[in-house]
């Protein structure tokens, strides 16, 4: 049963501290979105990749975020500093670069920055 | 302006009823896809229907049927037949253009609740 896997589920930090948030595509995706949740502004796209490319980072703040993606089978997204105003659940989600477009998501990341 | 518009923050429904959930778009783009997914209290998105812009036919995927009228930009989800799993978040999403070359943008979402 293939599915996008995202580490870790929880994470509850400091601000100022650095978090590393993790994502396993779905083998043979070759798109990977990174996309944050929270009640008052739903679902942002912050990044997105296609190929291992960076296409899309429009929406994310670039002094603190980056994405990345090492190679086909993950894609990174840090914070650094982290500020209480990240506290979100982050979802990476994968895709095929062709027909619909649709994307699985993975279960996200719960982060609390106290 | 608001790309996807979902008016209604919560809907409640007897199970065994059928419920609709509105959504309603904005895009000058004429080639774009429609979709829907689902939110259950674990949290993960799960995908429910797709329907694209030249479909000529309304998509049907099981117990779920999307509403598709161009005309009027809305793409309402139909539930047949509700069930207590059903229960759950509600997101209407938009891709614009091509698959290969977009991302796809979310409403707000809808919180369903199925009584027994």
């Amino acid at each position: 049963d293939a599915r996008v896997t995202q580490t870790p589920r929880h994470k509850v930090t400091e601000m100022g501290q650095e978090v590393t948030m993790r994502c396993q595509p779905i083998l043979g995706h070759n798109t990977v979105f990174w996309y944050r949740q929270t009640m008052m502004q739903g679902l942002e796209l912050l990044a997105y990749f296609r190929n291992r490319a960076p296409l899309d980072d429009s929406g994310m703040p670039k002094d603190r975020f980056s994405a990345e993606m090492p190679d086909a089978t993950l894609a990174t997204l840090k914070i650094q500093p982290s500020e209480p105003r990240d506290s979100a659940v982050y979802f990476c989600a994968s895709g095929l670069n062709r027909d619909t477009g649709e994307l699985f998501f993975g279960e996200g990341s719960r982060l609390t920055v106290l | 302006a608001q790309k996807i518009t979902q008016t209604q923050p919560g809907m409640f429904v007897q199970e065994k009823e059928a419920v609709t959930l509105d959504c309603t778009y904005d895009t000058s783009d004429p080639s774009y896809g429609l979709f829907w997914y689902k939110q259950p209290s674990s949290g993960e998105m799960i995908f429910l229907i797709y329907q694209g812009s030249y479909d000529q036919q309304n998509a049907t995927e099981g117990r779920y049927s999307l509403n598709f009228q161009k005309a009027r930009k809305s793409a309402n989800l139909v539930i047949s037949a509700s069930q207590l799993g059903d229960s759950a978040m509600y997101f209407c999403a938009m891709r614009e253009g091509n698959s290969g070359y977009s991302t796809l943008t979310f409403g707000k979402g809808t919180m369903l609740l199925v009584s027994p």
